[in-house]
């Protein structure tokens, strides 16, 4: 099955600074690749997502880039602001299966004011 | 206006009891998905039902069985609750036709003393 690895585990920036999470999968038939943000004591949501036809995708401070040659795909957040503190998983969803998520095992991203 | 619910929201209980979470969502959403979230996180899948149909099964003890009454309806009971059983319970729904982003509930805090 698909295993997805999320690096870094913590990661703490300086508020206006970016932020970059790294994923990598093992399934190179995972065609959908989602980020969901969950806040502290709250439920993981969609921030962003990305299909394996598209190399690039951006939505105002955050962007995700897929490389599919290499199985991986990241995160980047720029202009950090305080309310970016969260947990951020990344997951990956193969082709031949269209409900599965596998997730990551989660960043906790810390915004110093 | 709540798409995915959830009942109760924390539940505190002895080792050996039996106990359901129940969820319901509004979205009219043919999927529905249970995951549990642990100490350290990690969200993993245990159940998917798609139209009242079983479709994902992880290995998960024989304890914890789902029943969806309806497409709209996912339930979770889990008997003889042990120490590990201890963790966030999240339902989510996803619509499978075409777009693949899965909405949460607010998650159950199960706690088992």
């Amino acid at each position: 099955g698909e295993n997805v690895e999320q690096h870094p585990s913590t990661l703490s920036v300086q508020e206006g600074d970016s932020a970059v999470i790294k994923c990598t999968y093992s399934d190179s038939a995972s065609n959908y690749f989602p980020w969901y943000k969950q806040e502290l004591g709250k439920r993981p949501q969609l921030i962003i997502d990305i299909r394996s036809n598209v190399g690039e995708k951006k939505d105002q401070r955050i962007a995700v880039t897929l490389n599919k040659t290499a199985k991986h795909f990241s995160l980047h957040i720029t202009e950090t602001q305080p309310e970016d503190s969260a947990v951020y998983f990344c997951a990956a969803k193969p082709s031949s299966n269209d409900y599965k998520l596998s997730f990551g095992a989660g960043t906790t991203v810390t915004v110093r004011a | 206006d709540t798409a995915v619910s959830q009942t109760p929201k924390y539940l505190v209980t002895q080792m050996g009891n039996d106990k359901s979470i129940k969820c319901e969502q509004n979205l009219g959403h043919d999927t529905m998905y249970w995951y549990k979230q642990d100490s350290k996180k990690f969200l993993k899948i245990m159940f998917s039902y798609n139209n009242k149909e079983l479709i994902i099964n992880e290995t998960v003890p024989n304890r914890f069985s789902p029943k969806s009454p309806d497409k709209a309806h996912l339930n979770l009971h889990i008997n003889s609750l042990e120490l590990g059983d201890s963790a966030v319970y999240f339902c989510a729904s996803s619509d499978g036709q075409g777009s693949y982003e899965q909405y949460f509930g607010p998650g159950t805090r199960l706690t088992v003393t």
